[in-house]
């Protein structure tokens, strides 16, 4: 299967630490990217490949993997980090592109 | 700076076509990928498929094969979708994203089209 799949909600105490998680069985043979969407704008990439944070990205975003899931980390979360954030990856023909379903982060 | 700058809003009756640009900017344009991503209202991010810029081969979602067509103007650092027999459920912000080694690094601002009779 070329799935992947996200918790739809988390919730996170400003200042404290968030892991968000991501599953798919093609997780065991390619990298997950991470996109933070806020409402209303495009997509950013704010993690890829190994633990790869794009220019601009703040450091407290990391990301990780074991098996099938992949996992974005924010450590240290800050209010402006409130968004929607979804997992990418290669689906088993590794010629496509998949999307999780999406998690939504409130920041309380 | 790296840029996409997609084309305007659309409004399109069932059964119509819609045709959106996604221009190129701020580096060598047959050197990435193209992937178009849409997104319904409210809804998860949807992969369409991708062109290879250089020499314009495709791969499309199974989901929008025989609906979608990608081509590209390298002399306008232009990439183009064209989905055809509109419904409803086609009402959806079209984007265009840079693929590559760093997938999805840079992304177009969007093209919202709206699918009404």
């Amino acid at each position: 299967s070329s799935e992947l799949t996200q918790d739809p909600t988390v919730s996170v105490a400003l200042g404290q630490t968030v892991r968000i998680t991501c599953q798919g069985d093609s997780l065991r043979s390619h990298y997950a990217s991470w996109y933070q969407q806020k409402s209303g704008q495009a997509p950013i990439l704010v993690i890829y490949g190994r633990n790869n944070r794009p220019s601009g990205i703040p450091d407290r975003f990391s990301g990780s993997s074991s098996g099938n899931t992949a996992s974005l980390t924010i450590t240290g979360t800050q209010a402006e980090d409130e968004a929607d954030y979804y997992c990418n990856s290669r689906d088993s023909s590794g010629n496509a592109w998949v999307f999780g379903g999406g998690t939504k982060l409130t920041v309380l | 700076q790296v840029q996409l700058v997609q084309s305007g809003a659309e409004v399109k009756k069932p059964g119509a076509s819609v045709k959106i640009s996604c221009k190129a900017s701020g580096y060598t344009f047959t050197t990435y990928a193209i992937h178009w991503v849409r997104q319904a209202p409210g809804q998860r991010l949807e992969w369409m498929g991708w062109i290879n810029v250089d020499n314009g081969n495709t791969k499309y979602s199974q989901n929008f094969q025989g609906r979608v067509t990608f081509t590209r103007d390298t002399y306008a650092s232009t990439v183009y979708m064209d989905l055809s027999s509109l419904r409803s459920e086609d009402t959806a912000v079209y984007y265009c994203a840079r693929g590559g080694g760093v997938p999805g690094d840079y992304w177009g601002q969007g093209a919202l089209v709206t699918v009404s009779s």
